[in-house]
Order: C-alpha cells, then structure tokens, then sequence
C-alpha cells in the first residue's frame, strides 16, 4: 500500500532562517506528489505539487523537487516569515486501481517562526 | 474557477443530536468528492469519499453516515452524537481525473457537550 513519512516536528525558527521539512513515501504505482499547509483553524490548501520524476513545485517562495531514485519531496524554503507559521502536510496519490484516487497523508509538521 | 463551501463554520451541539453538516463544490460537473476529521494532534482521517451521486464509500466504522443527492453537494450526518465525533470536519473535491491534488474547504468545528 502507500504511505507517506514526514517528520513530525514541531520544527521552531527564526525569521529569515532556511526551512526543510522531509518526506518519504512508499507507492504502489506512479504517484503524484503534494505539498499542503494548514493555517490555524482554517482548512487545508494545496501549496505545490510534482507529478513525475524530477519536477520541481514551487509556489510562495517554497520548492521541492520529486526524487524518484530516494522516494523522496522534501520542502525546503530559504528564508522563513513569521506568517508561514502552519502545520504542513505532505501526501500522494495513485491512480492504482479504482478511479478515487484517494491521498495518502503524513502526520504534518508543525512550524513556527518566531520573530 | 472552483470553489468549494461548508457549513456551518463552528456547531456546538449535545450528546445524542443529530447532525447534518453540508458542502458543495461550484464550477465543476462529476467532482470526486471527499469528508474527512482532524482530531486534535493534526492527523487527517477518511471518513468517505463518493465517486458520483448516491456513491458512498465508507473507511471505517462509525455512527456517521455521508450522502450525495446532487453532483456537487455531499452532506455528512448522525442520528445520535457521541462525545468522540467531536472534531474538525473537512470536505474535499477533486477532479475524476488521474492523479489530481484534492481541494479543501474551510472545516466545521463541532464540538459536542
């Protein structure tokens, strides 16, 4: 089955300090790849995605970069604001039987940047 | 574009009342649809998902039950709430495409007394 592993955290930073968030995955299939942030008390929204091996998602000043060969999306961010304070989720799909296409999340890490 | 909507925002209800909590997706036909609960601790929970309407899969066992009598509208219900469905309830859409990211809404928070 898929299951996605991301550390759990909670990661605390300073403004303006480098961020990277790992996430390991098993897949049966060819998955595609997500990036989620939760802000307090709010749902989750969609922050980047990578569909094949070597695609690269960015949005907000954050990337990562689907690594076939280590089964791995870490997310990384180079210089960390007060406001990306959230819990981020790192999840898979496969279209591997079926057509629910079910994601498969991590626990979420926990993030705060203090100023 | 797309957009998706749940109510309430927040529900304060007792033990052993019904529940009925609503979401609908605009600007898209034959969205997959998806209930899922966040309990305290973040961890993110399936609770069903619907292909088409009147499709319901169910994950696990429990005393809720979800319906879809429209396209795009998926309503999650109880007859008889427990102290444990307290939580964070999110819908979700995605397209009946391959491999598409899901899309959530804002989440009700109910809290049951």
């Amino acid at each position: 089955g898929n299951s996605v592993t991301q550390m759990e955290g909670p990661v605390t930073l300073s403004e303006e300090a480098f961020l990277t968030i790992n996430c390991t995955y098993t897949a049966t299939g060819y998955p595609s790849l997500f990036w989620y942030v939760q802000y307090p008390g709010e749902g989750l929204q969609l922050l980047l995605k990578a569909t094949k091996a070597d695609d690269k998602g960015s949005n907000k000043g954050f990337e990562a970069t689907y690594r076939k060969e280590t089964t791995s999306f870490h997310l990384e961010k180079g210089s960390v604001q007060v406001s990306d304070s959230a819990v981020y989720f790192c999840a898979l799909t496969t279209n591997s039987g079926g057509s629910n296409y079910k994601l498969t999340f991590g626990k979420g890490t926990l993030l705060t940047v203090n100023p | 574009s797309q957009t998706i909507h749940q109510w309430p925002a927040t529900l304060v209800q007792p033990v052993g009342s019904p529940l009925s909590l609503e979401c609908t997706v605009e600007g898209t036909s034959n969205p997959n649809l998806y209930w899922y609960r966040q309990a305290a601790g973040r961890g993110l929970q399936l609770l069903f998902y619907s292909v088409g309407i009147g499709q319901i899969s169910s994950e696990v066992p429990q005393n809720l039950s979800a319906s879809r009598p429209q396209d795009r509208q998926f309503i999650l219900s109880s007859k008889k709430l427990l102290l444990s469905d307290s939580g964070f309830y999110l819908c979700a859409w995605s397209s009946g495409q391959g491999n598409q990211p899901q899309h959530f809404g804002d989440g009700t928070r109910l809290s049951i007394l």
